[in-house]
Formats: C-alpha cells, sequence, structure tokens
C-alpha cells in the first residue's frame, strides 16, 4: 500500500529564503502527487499537484518536484513570506485509489 | 462559490451520545470525502461516495459510525454512541474530477470533543 512520509517534522526559514519541504513515498505505483498547506483552525487547502509523468511543476512561488527514481517529492517555496507559515502536507495515490497522507512538516517563517 | 461548508464548527458531547457533523459540498463537484485528523494518526480517509454513491466505506473505523448523502449536495457522519477516543477534527473534502479524489477541496472542519 502507499505510505508518504516526510524528512523533517519541523523546519524554520528566514523571511525571503527559499524553503524546500521534503516527502518520501514507498509505492512505485504511485501516479499522483498533490501538496496542501493548513493553517491552523483550517481545513487543507490545495497547492500544487503532478502526475508521475512528469518530474517538475512550477506555480506561484511555488515548484514541485517528483524524483521516481528514489521515490521522493519536495516543494519548494520561493521568498517565503510569514503568511506562508503552516504545516505542509504531501499526498499520493495510484490510479483512483484514495489520497494517503503524509503527517505533515510545519513551516515556521522568522521575520 | 463559498466552498465546502461544515457544521458544527465544534461539538463537544458526552460519551455515549450520538452525533451528527454536516457537510454541504462545492456545487457541481460528484465527489465527496470524510477524514478524521488527529496528531498522531494525522489524515486518515473514513469514506468517500462517488455521485451520492458511498464507494470506500474501509476507512471507517468502527459499526458507530456511518455515513450517508442523501443528494449531491448534502452529506451526514454520525457516530453512536460516541466515545473519547473520537475526538479529532473531521474533514469533509470535495473533488470537481469525476470518480476521482484529485484537488479536493476541504471544508473548515469539524472540532469534536467527546468527554
Amino acid at each position: 500500500g502507499e505510505s508518504v512520509g516526510l524528512h523533517l517534522p519541523t523546519l524554520s526559514v528566514q523571511e525571503g529564503d527559499n524553503s524546500i519541504i521534503n516527502c518520501a513515498y514507498s509505492n512505485s505505483a504511485s501516479d499522483y502527487f498533490i501538496w496542501y498547506k493548513q493553517e491552523s483552525g483550517k481545513g487543507p487547502q490545495f497547492i500544487i499537484d503532478i502526475r508521475s509523468n512528469m518530474d517538475k511543476r512550477q506555480g506561484q512561488r511555488v515548484t514541485v518536484l517528483l524524483n521516481k527514481t528514489v521515490k521522493h517529492l519536495s516543494l519548494q517555496i520561493a521568498a517565503t513570506q510569514p503568511g506562508d507559515s503552516a504545516v505542509y502536507f504531501c499526498a499520493g495515490a495510484s490510479g483512483n485509489t484514495p489520497l494517503v497522507f503524509g503527517k505533515g512538516t510545519r513551516l515556521s517563517v522568522i521575520a | 462559490d463559498a466552498g465546502v461548508i461544515q457544521s458544527p464548527r465544534h461539538e463537544v458531547t458526552e460519551m455515549g451520545q450520538e452525533v451528527t457533523l454536516r457537510c454541504k459540498p462545492i456545487s457541481g463537484h460528484n465527489s465527496l470525502f470524510w477524514y478524521r485528523q488527529t496528531m498522531m494518526r494525522g489524515l486518515e480517509l473514513l469514506i468517500y461516495f462517488n455521485n451520492n454513491v458511498p464507494i470506500d466505506d474501509s476507512g471507517m473505523p468502527e459499526d458507530r459510525f456511518s455515513a450517508k448523502m442523501p443528494n449531491a449536495s448534502f452529506s451526514t457522519l454520525k457516530i453512536q454512541p460516541s466515545e473519547p477516543r473520537d475526538s479529532a477534527v473531521y474533514f469533509c473534502a470535495s473533488s470537481p474530477v469525476q470518480g476521482s479524489n484529485e484537488k479536493l477541496f476541504f471544508g473548515s472542519g469539524t472540532q469534536l470533543s467527546v468527554l
């Protein structure tokens, strides 16, 4: 089955620096990955997704990188802002199986 | 669009009582999901529906849990009887992708405390 995990439970970055949040997965059949941001007291909010036929996808200030060889996923946030402080979750799925979420990484932005 | 709407936002109840959580998905979304979030276990999928039909309820922890979706704009998650270990945040999410769990849009959740 799918197992999605994170390398670090917490990450502190200086405002203006770039942030990199990492995620590992175990199911080589996973073909869809997604990143969510969850602020305190709110539900997870969609950030960006990527399919396994891609290795990079960019959004506004965010980039997701997928390395299928080592089953690794990362979220890069450019010019991190205080509003980026939140818990970030990666999730993966294969076919139409339900998304499996990792435990999350808490990002703290230091002003 | 108002997004996924859940009610109540907070629920405090005593052990043994029945609890009903409600969800209104985004209009036009065909898939609806119920998740539970705890510090220990993270986000766990309980059940999901496609076109109002339950597809996978293998995540429902026990027979005390039941979910219904009587129409495309409303779903309930019921716990009867409730127990302290049911305390968690329960999220409802909907997806615009037919029969898929891609790009889930989450509600604000219901914080449930069972005393």
